[in-house]
């Protein structure tokens, strides 16, 4: 079946560093592919997603580019801030079916000291 | 556009009892999912639902179950508490539930079964 994988944390990056979580993905067919972030206490916001193959999603200096070949959806920003601190996890849906359901990844904790 | 609701909040319940969590989607969404995540296991897709109708369903017993209203609001329900239910349970909502939507989240109901 259909499987995220993240890499596993947490990262701990020192303020202005370069961010990259690695993601890779297991699916039949073409699904659509998402990075949420949840902050303490709180749900699931949506950061960026792409929806087709070779798609770059970005949002609030994060990107990530759908890539087929290398099944994979690597997460990275250049220039990481304290309030960047959360935890990010990969997902997709669809694939060779059309349903909305949300696979996840593992989640990934960042930490950026100041 | 208020975002998605999601009551209690927070929940004590012991072994045994049952207990029901409710969900108000986005205005205009008709689909709502619900997630179950814990340190364990992440983050799970429980069951999804559109117009009234369970459209899609997780790998969880039959203790969970759930149900949608008319008017989109949902709510699911455990019975027979374990302490393994122990988890925050996240309601998500989009417009209709397809690949390729983006899936919105309420802040969660974090259950504690003692």
């Amino acid at each position: 079946g259909n499987s995220v994988t993240q890499m596993e944390g947490p990262v701990t990056l020192s303020e202005e560093a370069f961010l990259t979580i690695n993601c890779t993905y297991t699916a039949t067919g073409y699904p659509s592919l998402f990075w949420y972030v949840q902050y303490p206490g709180e749900g699931l916001q949506l950061l960026l997603k792409a929806t087709k193959a070779d798609d770059k999603g970005s949002n609030k200096g994060f990107e990530a580019t759908y890539r087929k070949e290398t099944t994979s959806f690597h997460l990275e920003k250049g220039s990481v801030q304290v309030s960047d601190s959360a935890v990010y996890f990969c997902a997709l849906s669809g694939g060779s079916s059309n349903t909305g359901k949300l696979i996840f990844g593992q989640g990934t904790t960042l930490q950026v000291k100041p | 556009k208020a975002g998605v609701t999601q009551t209690p909040r927070y929940l004590i319940k012991t072994r045994g009892q049952q207990v029901t969590l409710s969900c108000s989607p986005i205005s205009g969404h008709r689909s709502v999912s619900w997630y179950q995540q814990t340190p364990g296991q992440g983050l799970q897709f429980l069951f999804e639902y559109f117009s009234e109708t369970q459209r899609n369903k997780g790998n969880f017993p039959g203790r969970f179950s759930g149900r949608q209203f008319s008017n989109s609001r949902s709510e699911m329900n455990v019975s027979t508490l374990e302490l393994g239910d122990s988890a925050l349970y996240l309601c998500a909502s989009s417009l209709s539930g397809v690949n390729q939507e983006t899936q919105y989240f309420g802040p969660g109901t974090r259950l504690l079964v003692l």
